[in-house]
């Protein structure tokens, strides 16, 4: 089946840094990535859809210069968490559309900790 | 706006009960629903798919159905085991809006052996 995959796993960082998160799809073209991010005990929130070649779409209350999305290519999308603290510590996921399949595959997800 | 609901926030039953999980969702205009899987700290594994053509989908001891026009779909797990313990989420995929899967609150399932 179709694999997405996530990095890094884990990351802890210190307040004030930026952190990088990938998602590739590995085995299939991926349109279009959707970044989502939870808090604990808490489900799911979207935060934007990625789309390659143009400017991520933001969830409302999201700010778009915090989190920098980048979809370059068809099998990968970026997530940079600017300037990071403590309050943006959580857990975040990414899924991925094969081009013409209306089936999302997710990532394993990053947990991020911000000193 | 799509809303998803699933209850009970959490459940706790003994070895070899048999379990029903329900998620409810307001708006019947979608794609798919899918059932997913999730340990503490760890990320989402798949369960179980249904498209919105279909009634239900099994998978060895889980069966999920789906009731469109209701807004409901059940999870069922069959003989739960202590391995079963984990949160269950409902996510559905609305066929309108961009496609973006909205997720339910999830169910903490504890089976006590």
């Amino acid at each position: 089946g179709a694999v997405v995959s996530q990095h890094p796993s884990w990351v802890i960082c210190k307040s004030g840094t930026s952190v990088k998160i990938e998602c590739r799809s590995l085995d299939f073209q991926a349109t279009t990535m959707f970044w989502y991010r939870q808090f604990p005990k808490q489900s799911l929130m979207l935060m934007a859809t990625s789309n390659e070649g143009s400017k991520a779409t933001y969830e409302q209350g999201v700010e778009k210069d915090k989190f920098l999305i980048n979809h370059a290519s068809l099998t990968l999308s970026t997530l940079t968490v600017t300037s990071a603290h403590p309050e943006d510590s959580s857990f975040y996921i990414c899924s991925a559309d094969p081009s013409g399949v209306n089936i999302q595959y997710f990532g394993a997800g990053t947990r991020l900790s911000v000193l | 706006k799509q809303e998803v609901t699933q209850i009970p926030a959490a459940l706790s039953v003994p070895e070899g009960e048999n379990l029903v999980l329900n998620c409810s969702f307001t708006d019947s205009a979608i794609y798919n629903l899918q059932w997913f899987r999730q340990d503490p700290g760890k990320g989402l594994t798949s369960l179980l798919l249904i498209q919105s053509s279909q009634r239900e989908q099994t998978s060895g001891r889980l069966n999920a159905s789906l009731d469109k026009s209701s807004g409901r779909s059940t999870l069922y797990i069959a003989a739960s085991q202590p391995g079963d313990s984990a949160t269950y989420l409902c996510a559905v995929r609305p066929n309108t809006g961009g496609f973006k899967t909205i997720f339910g609150a999830g169910t903490r399932l504890f089976v006590k052996a």
